[in-house]
Protein backbone atom coordinates (compact mmCIF):
# COMPACT_ATOMS: atom_id res chain seq x y z
CA UNK A 1 0.00 0.00 0.00
CA UNK A 2 1.40 3.03 -1.05
CA UNK A 3 1.29 6.06 1.49
CA UNK A 4 2.68 8.56 -0.08
CA UNK A 5 1.24 9.33 -3.74
CA UNK A 6 3.04 11.29 -6.15
CA UNK A 7 0.05 11.32 -8.92
CA UNK A 8 2.21 13.56 -11.39
CA UNK A 9 4.70 11.14 -12.77
CA UNK A 10 5.82 14.23 -15.52
CA UNK A 11 5.99 17.70 -15.29
CA UNK A 12 7.13 20.28 -18.08
CA UNK A 13 7.88 23.52 -17.30
CA UNK A 14 9.16 26.89 -19.54
CA UNK A 15 12.26 28.39 -18.07
CA UNK A 16 11.01 31.13 -15.59
CA UNK A 17 7.51 30.02 -14.82
CA UNK A 18 7.10 28.47 -11.45
CA UNK A 19 6.90 24.46 -10.89
CA UNK A 20 4.40 22.95 -8.84
CA UNK A 21 4.98 19.72 -7.73
CA UNK A 22 2.38 17.54 -5.77
CA UNK A 23 1.94 14.50 -3.34
CA UNK A 24 -0.44 13.23 -0.91
CA UNK A 25 -0.62 11.24 1.84
CA UNK A 26 -2.69 8.55 3.82
CA UNK A 27 -0.90 7.88 6.98
CA UNK A 28 -2.04 10.94 9.76
CA UNK A 29 1.00 9.65 12.19
CA UNK A 30 3.70 11.32 9.68
CA UNK A 31 4.83 14.26 11.14
CA UNK A 32 7.59 15.26 9.04
CA UNK A 33 7.96 15.74 4.91
CA UNK A 34 10.77 15.84 2.38
CA UNK A 35 11.75 16.80 -0.91
CA UNK A 36 14.30 15.64 -2.18
CA UNK A 37 15.78 15.72 -5.75
CA UNK A 38 17.34 12.81 -7.83
CA UNK A 39 19.67 12.90 -10.51
CA UNK A 40 19.29 9.17 -12.86
CA UNK A 41 22.18 6.57 -11.37
CA UNK A 42 22.52 8.71 -7.81
CA UNK A 43 21.27 8.59 -4.45
CA UNK A 44 18.52 11.44 -3.79
CA UNK A 45 19.65 14.75 -2.59
CA UNK A 46 17.88 16.36 0.73
CA UNK A 47 16.62 19.67 -0.94
CA UNK A 48 14.19 21.12 1.47
CA UNK A 49 11.54 19.58 4.61
CA UNK A 50 8.82 20.80 6.64
CA UNK A 51 7.26 19.89 10.00
CA UNK A 52 3.86 19.03 10.46
CA UNK A 53 3.54 22.04 13.30
CA UNK A 54 4.14 24.30 10.23
CA UNK A 55 2.15 25.15 6.54
CA UNK A 56 5.05 27.02 4.55
CA UNK A 57 8.77 26.78 4.44
CA UNK A 58 10.45 28.81 2.03
CA UNK A 59 14.14 28.12 0.98
CA UNK A 60 15.59 30.64 -1.57
CA UNK A 61 13.61 29.57 -4.84
CA UNK A 62 12.24 26.76 -3.33
CA UNK A 63 8.48 26.71 -1.06
CA UNK A 64 6.98 23.82 0.34
CA UNK A 65 3.84 24.06 1.60
CA UNK A 66 1.42 21.54 3.77
CA UNK A 67 -1.85 21.19 3.67
CA UNK A 68 -2.24 18.72 7.03
CA UNK A 69 -6.16 18.40 6.33
CA UNK A 70 -6.30 17.77 3.50
CA UNK A 71 -2.96 15.17 3.34
CA UNK A 72 -1.29 17.31 0.96
CA UNK A 73 2.02 18.73 0.46
CA UNK A 74 3.27 20.70 -2.35
CA UNK A 75 6.60 21.76 -3.54
CA UNK A 76 6.87 25.33 -5.42
CA UNK A 77 9.93 26.00 -7.36
CA UNK A 78 10.29 29.53 -8.85
CA UNK A 79 11.99 31.08 -11.21
CA UNK A 80 12.19 27.20 -12.23
CA UNK A 81 16.10 26.91 -14.15
CA UNK A 82 17.31 23.88 -16.84
CA UNK A 83 19.39 23.06 -13.92
CA UNK A 84 16.40 22.19 -12.06
CA UNK A 85 15.38 19.18 -14.13
CA UNK A 86 15.46 16.00 -12.32
CA UNK A 87 13.08 13.65 -10.59
CA UNK A 88 11.71 14.89 -7.14
CA UNK A 89 10.81 13.13 -4.83
CA UNK A 90 8.07 13.79 -1.69
CA UNK A 91 8.96 11.51 1.53
CA UNK A 92 7.18 11.33 4.57
CA UNK A 93 8.21 10.26 7.80
CA UNK A 94 6.31 9.64 11.49
CA UNK A 95 7.36 7.71 14.41
CA UNK A 96 9.92 5.22 13.78
CA UNK A 97 12.14 7.49 12.00
CA UNK A 98 11.85 5.74 9.01
CA UNK A 99 10.72 7.36 5.52
CA UNK A 100 8.30 6.45 2.88
CA UNK A 101 8.89 8.17 -0.33
CA UNK A 102 6.52 8.99 -3.35
CA UNK A 103 6.87 7.61 -6.93
CA UNK A 104 8.51 10.84 -8.31
CA UNK A 105 7.87 13.62 -10.48
CA UNK A 106 10.20 14.35 -13.12
CA UNK A 107 10.38 17.39 -13.69
CA UNK A 108 11.74 19.09 -17.52
CA UNK A 109 12.47 22.75 -17.28
CA UNK A 110 12.47 24.04 -21.09
CA UNK A 111 15.16 26.40 -21.76
CA UNK B 1 28.59 18.54 5.17
CA UNK B 2 27.54 14.74 6.10
CA UNK B 3 28.30 11.96 3.67
CA UNK B 4 27.59 8.94 3.43
CA UNK B 5 29.58 6.35 1.09
CA UNK B 6 28.19 3.01 -0.53
CA UNK B 7 31.00 0.78 -1.97
CA UNK B 8 31.05 -0.53 -4.67
CA UNK B 9 29.49 1.54 -6.79
CA UNK B 10 28.68 -0.68 -9.66
CA UNK B 11 29.00 -4.31 -9.45
CA UNK B 12 27.96 -7.24 -12.01
CA UNK B 13 27.62 -11.23 -10.76
CA UNK B 14 26.76 -14.16 -12.03
CA UNK B 15 23.56 -15.73 -10.91
CA UNK B 16 24.06 -17.35 -7.70
CA UNK B 17 26.55 -15.49 -6.29
CA UNK B 18 26.25 -13.52 -2.82
CA UNK B 19 27.33 -9.46 -3.17
CA UNK B 20 28.23 -7.43 -0.67
CA UNK B 21 27.28 -3.78 0.01
CA UNK B 22 28.64 -1.73 2.27
CA UNK B 23 27.29 1.60 3.23
CA UNK B 24 29.54 4.02 5.60
CA UNK B 25 28.80 7.36 7.35
CA UNK B 26 32.48 9.41 6.94
CA UNK B 27 32.22 12.09 9.57
CA UNK B 28 29.11 10.86 11.98
CA UNK B 29 27.83 8.30 13.40
CA UNK B 30 24.76 6.36 12.53
CA UNK B 31 22.88 3.67 15.01
CA UNK B 32 20.36 3.54 12.74
CA UNK B 33 20.90 3.34 8.76
CA UNK B 34 18.25 2.63 6.30
CA UNK B 35 18.29 0.59 2.66
CA UNK B 36 15.98 1.17 -0.39
CA UNK B 37 16.16 -0.48 -3.46
CA UNK B 38 14.74 1.12 -6.76
CA UNK B 39 13.54 -0.33 -10.02
CA UNK B 40 13.54 1.59 -13.25
CA UNK B 41 11.03 4.43 -12.90
CA UNK B 42 9.79 3.59 -9.62
CA UNK B 43 10.10 5.11 -6.13
CA UNK B 44 12.94 4.44 -3.73
CA UNK B 45 11.36 1.09 -1.43
CA UNK B 46 12.25 1.14 2.08
CA UNK B 47 13.85 -2.62 2.47
CA UNK B 48 14.95 -2.68 6.18
CA UNK B 49 16.23 -0.47 9.56
CA UNK B 50 19.41 -1.36 10.48
CA UNK B 51 20.16 -1.30 13.67
CA UNK B 52 23.90 -0.81 15.84
CA UNK B 53 24.07 -4.04 17.85
CA UNK B 54 20.88 -5.48 17.09
CA UNK B 55 19.09 -7.07 14.39
CA UNK B 56 17.37 -5.72 11.39
CA UNK B 57 13.87 -4.54 11.14
CA UNK B 58 12.76 -5.98 7.70
CA UNK B 59 9.77 -4.23 5.83
CA UNK B 60 6.93 -6.63 5.09
CA UNK B 61 7.61 -8.56 1.55
CA UNK B 62 11.25 -8.52 1.86
CA UNK B 63 13.41 -11.87 2.65
CA UNK B 64 15.68 -11.24 5.33
CA UNK B 65 17.25 -14.85 4.89
CA UNK B 66 17.99 -13.39 0.95
CA UNK B 67 19.14 -10.01 2.06
CA UNK B 68 21.51 -10.15 5.42
CA UNK B 69 21.95 -7.16 6.96
CA UNK B 70 24.60 -6.31 9.59
CA UNK B 71 25.56 -2.94 11.10
CA UNK B 72 28.76 -3.91 12.16
CA UNK B 73 29.75 -0.33 13.84
CA UNK B 74 28.06 2.95 14.01
CA UNK B 75 30.05 4.13 10.71
CA UNK B 76 29.17 1.02 8.75
CA UNK B 77 26.33 -1.02 7.48
CA UNK B 78 26.24 -3.83 5.09
CA UNK B 79 23.78 -5.44 2.91
CA UNK B 80 24.42 -8.93 1.69
CA UNK B 81 22.48 -10.18 -1.64
CA UNK B 82 22.55 -13.95 -1.30
CA UNK B 83 22.30 -16.37 -4.16
CA UNK B 84 21.51 -13.01 -6.33
CA UNK B 85 19.14 -14.00 -9.20
CA UNK B 86 18.55 -11.53 -12.63
CA UNK B 87 15.82 -10.18 -10.64
CA UNK B 88 17.51 -9.07 -7.75
CA UNK B 89 19.03 -6.68 -10.39
CA UNK B 90 18.62 -2.99 -9.05
CA UNK B 91 19.54 0.37 -7.27
CA UNK B 92 20.43 -0.10 -3.74
CA UNK B 93 20.88 3.45 -2.06
CA UNK B 94 21.32 3.41 1.93
CA UNK B 95 20.92 6.42 4.33
CA UNK B 96 21.70 7.50 7.67
CA UNK B 97 20.06 9.87 10.12
CA UNK B 98 23.18 11.35 11.93
CA UNK B 99 23.20 9.90 15.90
CA UNK B 100 22.05 13.01 18.34
CA UNK B 101 20.96 15.09 15.37
CA UNK B 102 17.05 14.50 15.92
CA UNK B 103 15.78 12.26 13.67
CA UNK B 104 14.49 14.33 11.08
CA UNK B 105 17.92 14.40 8.13
CA UNK B 106 18.54 11.33 6.41
CA UNK B 107 21.97 11.80 4.55
CA UNK B 108 22.00 9.18 1.24
CA UNK B 109 24.72 7.71 -0.20
CA UNK B 110 25.32 7.81 -4.22
CA UNK B 111 23.65 4.32 -4.58
CA UNK B 112 24.89 0.67 -5.68
CA UNK B 113 24.24 -0.51 -9.22
CA UNK B 114 23.99 -3.96 -8.88
CA UNK B 115 23.04 -6.32 -12.41
CA UNK B 116 22.77 -10.16 -12.03
CA UNK B 117 23.57 -11.94 -15.22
Amino acid sequence: DQQVKQNSPSLSVQEGRISILNCDYTNSMFDYFLWYKKYPAEGPTFLISISSIKDKNEDGRFTVFLNKSAKHLSLHIVPSQPGDSAVYFCAASGPGNQFYFGTGTSLTVIP
Amino acid sequence: GAVVSQHPSWVICKSGTSVKIECRSLDFQATTMFWYRQFPKQSLMLMATSNEGSKATYEQGVEKDKFLINHASLTLSTLTVTSAHPEDSSFYICSAPPTGWGSVTQYFGPGTRLLVL
